[in-house]
């Protein structure tokens, strides 16, 4: 069965401090693998997504998240993160072009990020 | 483009009113997805249809839950009767064939049911 996996529900960094939260997915075929975020009392809104190519995948926010196949995970990072980095993180996948995902995305269940000053 | 449009933004009713959330979707997309989140469940996927047909309504949670797409820029989730544990924040969302499934959410509905 297709699944998105985040084993972390809150991830605690201090200001400045490098920034990682995780997901790992099972799905057939080669997967489109997203990231949105969720600010209080809003919408979620799109980050970055991995398709194809480069494994490393640049987003909005100086966030990047590594493409890994053998481990089956996308996990988020930020070299540096700020205060305003403290939102809700959710991971979602689809089983690709030709995965009969016909048209929609699996979310994970998110992870909750408190950046401290 | 303005973005997908939701309204009402917020929503108060009484226990066994009936309840309508709109939805307009990107321009183009032909993808429409509801969604509901709360506390304890999470982000969860009512239903969500392609070309205004609806395509899978496994998360529809009862009965008391109906979800129309008259038309392509268009679209209804009905609660009726409502009930206190209906109340959560309702995303919609839309995406495009060409977009990798990259979904583009509204800014929800509160809905509160008293």
């Amino acid at each position: 069965a297709q699944s998105v996996a985040q084993p972390e529900d809150q991830v605690n960094v201090a200001e400045g401090n490098p920034l990682t939260v995780k997901c790992t997915y099972s799905v057939s075929g080669n997967p489109y693998l997203f990231w949105y975020v969720q600010y209080p009392n809003r919408g979620l809104q799109f980050l970055l997504k991995y398709i194809t190519g480069d494994n490393l995948v640049k987003g909005s926010y100086g966030f990047e998240a590594e493409f890994n196949k053998s481990q089956t995970s996308f996990h988020l990072k930020k070299p540096s993160a700020l205060v305003s980095d403290s939102a809700l993180y959710f991971c979602a996948v689809s089983p690709g072009r030709y995965g009969g995902s016909q048209g929609n995305l699996i979310f994970g269940k998110g992870t909750k990020l408190s950046v401290k000053p | 483009d303005a973005g997908v449009i939701q309204s009402p933004r917020h929503e108060v009713t009484e226990m066994g009113q009936e309840v309508t959330l709109r939805c307009k979707p990107i321009s183009g997309h032909d993808y429409l997805f509801w969604y509901r989140q709360t506390m304890m469940r999470g982000l969860e996927l009512l239903i969500y249809f392609n070309n205004n047909v609806p395509i899978d309504d496994s998360g529809m949670p009862e009965d008391r839950f109906s979800a129309k797409m008259p038309n392509a820029s268009f679209s209804t989730l009905k609660i009726q009767p409502s009930e206190p544990r209906d109340s959560a924040v309702y995303f919609c969302a839309s995406s495009g064939t060409g977009d990798y499934n990259e979904q583009f959410f509204g800014p929800g509905t509160r809905l509160t049911v008293l």
